[in-house]
């Protein structure tokens, strides 16, 4: 079966520090990739998704993820983080052909100190 | 900008009775979707709907789980007899078509059983 493992359960960083979030799965075969983000009491929004081609992609706010196959990863980047970026992130893998289903990594919660 | 709407936003049931939440999909989309997030667990999937049937199912997705779309615009979730366990977040989501990956999540809909 499918899934999606995401490393770091809380990540607490202070303003202007850089972000990487770790994502991995297991799928052998092609997947496209996404990370959401829920800010408090918001629901879930689309950071950046990979679907094929330049494996670095790049997202709102600042945020880019790259994809390595040989690794099943899809971690997401940022290079400063501001206090507005305080929410939980979750890395989402979409198998083609299953019926358009997402499968969620537990999520990771980022709080940044300003 | 459209977007997939939830109510209630947060619903309170007492243990055994029958709940319904409602979402409305963007217009134009065919896919559509319920997750569900337990308090300090991963965003797992449901159910997905298309073309008027359940396309695929998750083991959580039992006799007490059916969803509907009555009106062509109303896409929804009912729960028999509610038990504490099914206390979580419940999104909704829905996507355009097969070759549009990209799925819209509405802000949730909080059900406390007590």
């Amino acid at each position: 079966a499918q899934s999606v493992s995401q490393h770091n359960h809380h990540v607490i960083l202070s303003e202007a520090a850089s972000l990487e979030l770790g994502c991995n799965y297991s799928y052998g075969g092609t997947v496209n990739l996404f990370w959401y983000v829920q800010y408090p009491g918001q629901h879930l929004q689309l950071l950046l998704k990979y679907f094929s081609g330049d494996p670095l992609v790049k997202g709102i706010k600042g945020f880019e993820a790259e994809f390595i196959k040989s690794k099943f990863s899809f971690n997401l980047r940022k290079p400063s983080v501001q206090w507005s970026d305080t929410a939980e992130y979750f890395c989402a893998v979409m198998v083609l052909n299953q019926g358009g289903k997402l499968i969620f990594g537990q999520g990771t919660e980022l709080s940044v100190k300003p | 900008e459209p977007e997939v709407t939830q109510t209630p936003s947060h619903q309170v049931t007492q243990m055994g009775q029958e709940v319904i939440l409602r979402c409305v999909p963007i217009s134009n989309h065919l896919y559509f979707y319920w997750y569900r997030q337990i308090l300090g667990q991963k965003v797992e999937f449901l159910v997905s709907f298309y073309n008027n049937e359940i396309s695929e199912k998750s083991e959580i997705f039992d006799d007490q789980f059916s969803v509907e779309r009555p009106d062509g615009s109303n896409f929804t979730l009912k729960i028999r007899s509610t038990k504490l366990e099914d206390s979580a977040m419940y999104f909704c989501a829905s996507k355009g078509g097969e070759e549009v990956t990209e799925a819209f999540f509405g802000q949730g809909t909080r059900l406390t059983v007590v």
